[in-house]
């Protein structure tokens, strides 16, 4: 049972538009998410996270936001740059050192 | 926060044989997690591991071919036993920090031939 979905296996985008990657949870005691970007043969880097008494929460070009009567959140990247292209992954925790729940991973590839 | 040396960084291994990878964290940790990531999946949580305790592993998971071992706050090993090429995956090993922070070690990108 899949509890962080992320339904878009890739996403292709030109340079200076907007790159929105989306994601999906199904356990209600999540209330910390993270997104993360990952290259090959390396460890996630992490790139914005967003509490569930939050709807919103801005970093620079990122912006993550969380709908939690849909469990849906999004993260949004503007202007997108080549070197955004990487796998984003989501993911979710309980808090209170809990392992992180990781959705399947979107490639996002941002074209000059 | 934290910052993890994980080792080795890469491995190509026969098969049937097991191969240890360590994570050192800088600062003392009550919780370690080992994930894998296989070609193009996701991060899969194989175990947490609790220093003092046997480690609890996640379903499809099993402590002889994955033992793990926490000798202490700042350590921890992962084995893979009996390798097959089925076990070619990256290897990571991550730990919390805080109430809602989360460092993770470069990984290990194991190839079993």
């Amino acid at each position: 049972d899949q509890q962080v979905k992320q339904n878009s296996p890739s996403l292709s985008v030109q340079e200076g538009r907007i790159s929105i990657l989306n994601c999906d949870y199904t356990n209600s005691m999540f209330d910390y998410f993270l997104w993360y970007k990952k290259y090959p043969a390396e460890g996630p880097t992490f790139l914005i996270s967003i509490s569930s008494i939050k709807d919103k929460n801005e970093d620079g070009r990122f912006t993550v936001f969380l709908n939690k009567s849909a469990k849906h959140l999004s993260l949004h990247i503007v202007p997108s740059q080549p070197g955004d292209s990487a796998v984003y992954f989501c993911a979710a925790s309980e808090g209170g050192n809990t392992p992180l729940v990781f959705g399947k991973g979107t490639r996002l590839s941002v074209i000059a | 926060s934290a910052v993890i040396s994980q080792k080795p960084s890469r491995d190509i291994c026969q098969r049937g044989t097991s191969l240890t990878i360590q994570c050192q964290v800088d600062s003392q940790v009550t919780m370690m997690f080992w994930y894998r990531q296989q070609p193009g999946q996701s991060l899969t949580l194989i175990a947490t591991a609790n220093q003092g305790s046997e480690a609890t592993y996640e379903s499809g998971f099993v402590i002889d071919k994955f033992p793990i071992s926490r000798p202490n706050l700042t350590f921890s090993t992962l084995t893979v036993s009996n390798m097959s090429p089925e076990d070619s995956s990256i290897y990571l090993c991550s730990v919390a920090t805080g109430l809602y922070g989360y460092t993770f070690g470069s990984g290990t990108r194991l190839t079993v031939v």
